[in-house]
């Protein structure tokens, strides 16, 4: 069974520091991984999805890696913003069933 | 350009009534779900719809119906709703046979008293 774990929980950095967000999985047989932003009261909103034969994807200030064999992905969020302040989710997908992590909330302090 | 949408929004239920929640994507996707989020422990598979006139349960299906009317629509229906049912959930939709990128809704905030 697909265990997908978020570390930290949750993170608090000043404004302008570049900061990395883990994701791991246990079961290498995957679709893609994807990387969302909640923010409060509000749906996800996807940010980055890494095919299962790709490394990375980047977007703007964004870079997602994703390493099977070892079952982890990456998160980085270059010169951080207050208004990157949410809570970011991994999910990776196994098919039909994508299983999501329970996020690691960000505050960035300006 | 909606995306998915959800209705309602906010929904306040006491123990042993029902509802339906409400879902419908205008991006032509075969694949929709729907999805519970409960603090800590991120978001879980209650069913999903594999393409129309198919459905499938997820992690955590028990108290749950769902109907998928159509490519569009996929409901989810409480029978007797019960505390434990409190949560927000969400429906998502994709495309059947890769990439698998979710999409996802606004959210229907339930309360059950």
């Amino acid at each position: 069974k697909q265990e997908v774990t978020q570390i930290p929980a949750a993170l608090s950095v000043p404004e302008g520091e570049n900061l990395v967000l883990n994701c791991s999985f246990t079961d290498s047989a995957i679709y893609n991984l994807q990387w969302f932003r909640q923010d409060p009261g509000k749906g996800l909103t996807s940010l980055l999805l890494i095919q299962s034969s790709q490394r990375e994807q980047t977007s703007g200030r964004l870079n997602a890696s994703l390493d099977k064999s070892s079952g982890r992905s990456t998160l980085y969020i270059a010169a951080s913003q207050p208004g990157d302040s949410a809570t970011y989710l991994c999910a990776v997908a196994g098919g039909f069933k994508t299983i999501f992590g329970a996020g690691t909330r960000l505050f960035v302090k300006a | 350009n909606a995306g998915v949408t959800q209705t309602p929004k906010f929904q306040v239920l006491k123990t042993g009534q029902s509802m339906t929640l409400q879902c419908a994507q205008d991006m032509n996707h075969n694949s929709m779900y729907w999805y519970r989020q409960d603090p800590g422990m991120g978001l879980r598979l209650i069913y999903y719809s594999a393409s129309e006139g198919t459905t499938d349960k997820g992690e955590v299906p028990n108290g749950y119906n769902v109907s998928r009317l159509n490519k569009r629509e996929f409901s989810l229906r409480l029978e007797s709703a019960a505390p434990s049912q409190t949560s927000v959930y969400f429906c998502a939709s994709s495309e059947a046979g890769g990439p698998w990128e979710l999409f996802f809704g606004e959210g229907s905030r339930l309360t059950v008293l």
